[in-house]
């Protein structure tokens, strides 16, 4: 089955500093990668989300890249803030043929 | 617009006690619907997901079992609670179609301590 790794597990910067959390795949029919921000004590929300047939994704500080040949996709916030410090998740699924397959998260902290 | 709701938000049960967490979703018909637990540093497991009334479908064997009397009410639930249960629950749902492919909305947990 499918499986997802993610790296960094914690990360921390600077504010106004970018971030970069990367993710691995392992079934090349996976064709569509969320990512989640978790914040303290509440449920994951979808901050961006990208399909297989686009490479790059943005939503103004946030961007999604993804690269199909060697599966694997990236989160990038740019100009970070404080109140971006969270724990992120990427997954992946193979559309309607499966379920979302969490990485394990990022404790991103965003240093003042 | 579509609202989840979860309860209770925090409990703390003996070993051997029952469970029951219980779910609900409004402002939309025939969601997907979906329980995951999520344990001290690892990522989201899927335990339970529904596609509809009385249809569940299990990912991990367990001590755990769930199930969906209503189109938008899903409650997991256990006869007997073990130590391994403590954790943090999240139930989820997305729209009826292409099932994983879809936006998962989650609820804001419920945090369970089994003592």
């Amino acid at each position: 089955g499918e499986n997802v790794e993610q790296h960094p597990s914690t990360l921390s910067v600077q504010e106004g500093d970018s971030a970069v959390i990367k993710c691995t795949y392992s079934d090349s029919a996976s064709n569509y990668f969320p990512w989640y921000k978790q914040e303290l004590g509440k449920g994951p929300q979808l901050i961006i989300d990208i399909r297989s047939n686009v490479g790059e994704k943005k939503d103004q500080r946030i961007a999604v890249t993804l690269n199909k040949t060697a599966k694997h996709f990236s989160l990038h916030i740019t100009e970070t803030q404080p109140e971006d410090s969270a724990v992120y998740f990427c997954a992946a699924s193979k559309g309607s043929q499966g379920n979302l397959i969490f990485g394990k998260g990022t404790k991103l902290s965003v240093k003042p | 617009s579509q609202t989840i709701h979860q309860w209770p938000a925090t409990l703390v049960q003996p070993v051997g006690s029952p469970l029951s967490l219980e779910c609900t979703v409004e402002g939309t018909s025939n969601p997907n619907l979906y329980w995951y637990r999520q344990a001290a540093g690892r990522g989201l497991q899927l335990l339970f997901y529904s596609v509809g009334i009385g249809q569940i479908s299990s990912e991990v064997p367990q001590n755990l079992s769930a199930s969906r009397p209503q189109d938008r009410q899903f409650i997991l639930s256990s006869k007997k609670l073990l130590l391994s249960d403590s954790g943090f629950y999240l139930c989820a749902w997305s729209p009826i179609g292409a099932f994983g492919a879809n936006v998962l909305t989650f609820g804001a947990g419920s945090r369970l301590t089994v003592l």
